[in-house]
């Protein structure tokens, strides 16, 4: 198994111009996940999914739009790039049942600055 | 809101000492708590997960402990070695949230 795989690993932007982060799993994970992280900080959550066709916002969605078509593929769409948008970007996702624990599987993640 | 906190920020060790990472979290009503390493550049391994109905974990030199009523974890290494130097990130997942709210980390460096 790849496990979580993400392209590109880096990316510069202009303001102003948008891109697509794209996350892929091959485990037959039901939930997917997008982060940000910046500098010498930890991770918050921008979107997350529970299955295909079902999207929900996490602490940080606003600059960002998410689909999620097919269990394998969650791409994360990042529209009018800015500034405050330069982070490190990872991809994770878990089998996860009600009451059931959450372990979490990580992409290498997407390093992308807008200049 | 959930909120989590990993103090030190940054911590420098000689080789051999054995050693303890701090996390602490504000709401008690957790699910899990996970211990992760990230390398510098690289995503995130996950090391331990505790869940909640659990006192600790223990995976090779690693141990980690969780008390829900004082809202704290710890990491404990024995024996540290230089490639152990990394960052050391915990994270809690709320009761039905199927969501992780992360520490700010605690980078690591163990001296040869």
């Amino acid at each position: 198994n790849a496990g979580v795989t993400q392209t590109p690993k880096f990316r510069i932007l202009k303001i102003g111009q948008s891109m697509t982060l794209q996350c892929a799993q091959d485990m037959n994970h039901n939930y997917m996940y997008w982060y940000r992280q910046d500098p010498g900080m930890g991770l918050k959550l921008i979107y997350y999914s529970v299955g295909a066709g079902i999207t929900d916002k996490g602490e940080v969605p606003n600059g960002y739009n998410v689909s999620r078509s097919t269990t394998e593929d969650f791409p994360l769409r990042l529209e009018l790039a800015a500034p405050s948008q330069t982070s490190v970007y990872f991809c994770a996702s878990s089998y996860s049942l009600v009451f059931s624990y959450n372990e979490q599987f990580f992409g290498p993640g997407t390093r992308l600055t807008v200049l | 809101k959930q909120e989590v906190t990993q103090i030190p920020a940054a911590l420098s060790v000689p080789e051999g000492e054995n050693l303890v990472l701090n996390c602490s979290f504000t709401d008690s009503a957790i699910y899990n708590l996970q211990w992760f390493r990230q390398d510098p550049g690289k995503g995130l391994t996950s090391l331990l997960l505790i869940q909640s109905s659990q006192r600790e974990q223990t995976s090779g030199r690693l141990n980690a402990s969780l008390d829900k009523s004082s809202g704290r974890s710890t990491l404990y290494i024995a024996a540290s070695q230089p490639g152990d130097s990394a960052t050391y990130l915990c994270a809690v997942e709320g009761q039905g949230a199927q969501k992780l709210v992360f520490g700010q980390g605690t980078r690591l460096t163990i001296n040869p």
